[in-house]
């Protein structure tokens, strides 16, 4: 069974642009997370999408936002970059949302914003 | 903010050795905490999970403990292994301001040496 997989691995934006990361779940999965990490803050818990609804939402601007499609793909958007929006975007999959359930996560997105 | 904090940032054990990588959390209402792997380069994996009716579980070289007195949980893995070196991330997962949402640690790297 495919993993998460995100697209694309790597990406070098200027401040000011805005940037569309996608996420494939796993098969069958419903529910696509997204985090940020960076090295001093670890990962932070973005949203949380489930049947096409933002379930639940993190502590981050509106610059950040996110969507899913009807076949549980998910694309988040970051509009007016700035250089702090660099790190690693983690997506995680799981078959339902509600916590206490494995979340699988991909391999992520490596932002850069120059 | 709400965390999950680590009580090592970094932990360095000898090939063979046994290691304990420990976490503190948070949220008293949490009642799932999971441990992830990270090597560099890759997404989070999932290494063992542990519900809040249990204070112990064991996977292969791997065992969770949970103390919800004291709030903390840690990781013992046997034999550490080259292949162990990452960072370990803990995560508590439960119904909290009105959500379910995890909450990651900031991780410890284990470095193992030969």
């Amino acid at each position: 069974k495919a993993g998460v997989t995100q697209t694309p691995r790597y990406l070098i934006k200027t401040r000011g642009q805005q940037v569309t990361l996608s996420c494939s779940p796993i098969s069958g999965h419903r529910s696509v997370s997204w985090y940020q990490q960076t090295p001093g803050q670890g990962l932070q818990f973005l949203f949380e999408y489930f049947s096409e609804t933002q379930r639940n939402k993190g502590n981050f601007p509106g610059r950040f936002s996110g969507r899913q499609f009807s076949n549980s793909r998910s694309e988040m958007n970051v509009s007016t970059l700035e250089l702090g929006d660099s790190a690693l975007y983690l997506c995680a999959s799981s078959w339902k949302t509600g916590g206490d359930t494995e979340a699988f996560f991909g391999q992520g997105t490596r932002l850069t914003v120059v | 903010g709400e965390s999950v904090g680590l009580h090592l940032p970094t932990l360095s054990v000898q090939e063979g050795d046994n290691s304990i990588i420990n976490c503190a959390y948070s949220n008293s209402a949490s009642d799932y905490f999971i441990w992830y792997k990270q090597e560099s380069g890759k997404g989070p994996q999932f290494i063992i999970d542990i519900r809040s009716n249990m204070d112990k579980r064991q996977g292969q070289r791997v065992t969770v403990l949970l103390n919800k007195t004291v709030k903390h949980l840690s990781l013992q893995i046997a034999a550490t292994q080259p292949g162990d070196s990452a960072v370990y991330f803990c995560a508590e997962n439960g119904f909290t301001s009105g959500t379910y949402k995890y909450i990651f640690g900031t991780g410890t790297r284990l470095k193992v040496l030969a």
